[in-house]
């Protein structure tokens, strides 16, 4: 399958712990997006690559998120000292350069409960 | 700043009969995408119809069209001949075509199909 894939599909984790999160896009995509979806609610949008290069970043991201993606392939979204307001999905999602649409291809989601 | 509306949390609609769900939008880009993404309990966003802020037709794509209507900011998405299946959330989003590659994406309108 050469869809967008987002690993791990769930994480429990203890207030004040560290978790990663990693995305491998669709592998002809230039873009990458991070969102985060809490219940109820649309995704809200956290950062976007293109290839290395991270060209946007939401203010409502604080310094303890960090998005990298070294080699413009997949991309890894890290938490640090977790609150129990990060509780959410994390969503990835690729785009080529441009298209018909320019849709975005999203992931399953990573599910994050904070304890 | 860009900004879409989705004032409809919830929608019920007899299987087979036609539903619209409504989204306005707010920018100031002359040149933008608009997009409709179904998300159904399993929680992956699947991407429905697209229409372009320059383009002179609705978009269509099988049972589903777009109601574009510019002047008003409205893009709102009929769904004819409900099927159960298509109880889920839809989101609609929007990005602008100037300058940044980011999405927004309204809350969301939940709809239930009923047999």
């Amino acid at each position: 399958d050469t869809g967008v894939s987002q690993d791990p599909r769930h994480k429990i984790t203890k207030r004040g712990q560290n978790v990663t999160f990693r995305c491998d896009p669709i592998s002809e995509h230039n873009r990458l997006y991070w969102y985060r979806q809490t219940l109820g609610q649309g995704p809200e949008f956290l950062t976007y690559f293109q290839n290395e290069a991270q060209l946007e970043k939401s203010r409502l991201l604080s310094d303890r998120f960090s998005a990298e993606r070294p080699k413009g392939s997949f991309s890894t979204l890290e938490i640090q000292r977790t609150e129990q307001g990060d509780s959410a999905m994390y969503l990835c999602a690729s785009s080529p350069s441009e298209r018909r649409a320019g849709e975005l291809f999203f992931g399953e989601g990573s599910r994050l409960t904070v304890l | 700043a860009q900004k879409i509306t989705q004032t409809q949390p919830g929608m019920f609609v007899q299987e087979k009969e036609a539903v619209t769900l409504d989204c306005t939008y707010d920018t100031s880009d002359p040149s933008y995408g608009l997009f409709w993404y179904k998300q159904p309990s399993s929680g992956e966003m699947i991407f429905l119809i697209y229409q372009g802020s320059y383009d002179q037709q609705n978009a269509t794509e099988g049972r589903y069209s777009l109601n574009f209507q510019k002047a008003r900011k409205s893009a709102n998405l009929v769904i004819s001949a409900s099927q159960l299946g298509d109880s889920a959330m839809y989101f609609c989003a929007m990005r602008e075509l100037s300058g940044t590659y980011k999405y927004i994406f309204g809350t969301g309108t939940r709809l239930k199909v009923l047999a």
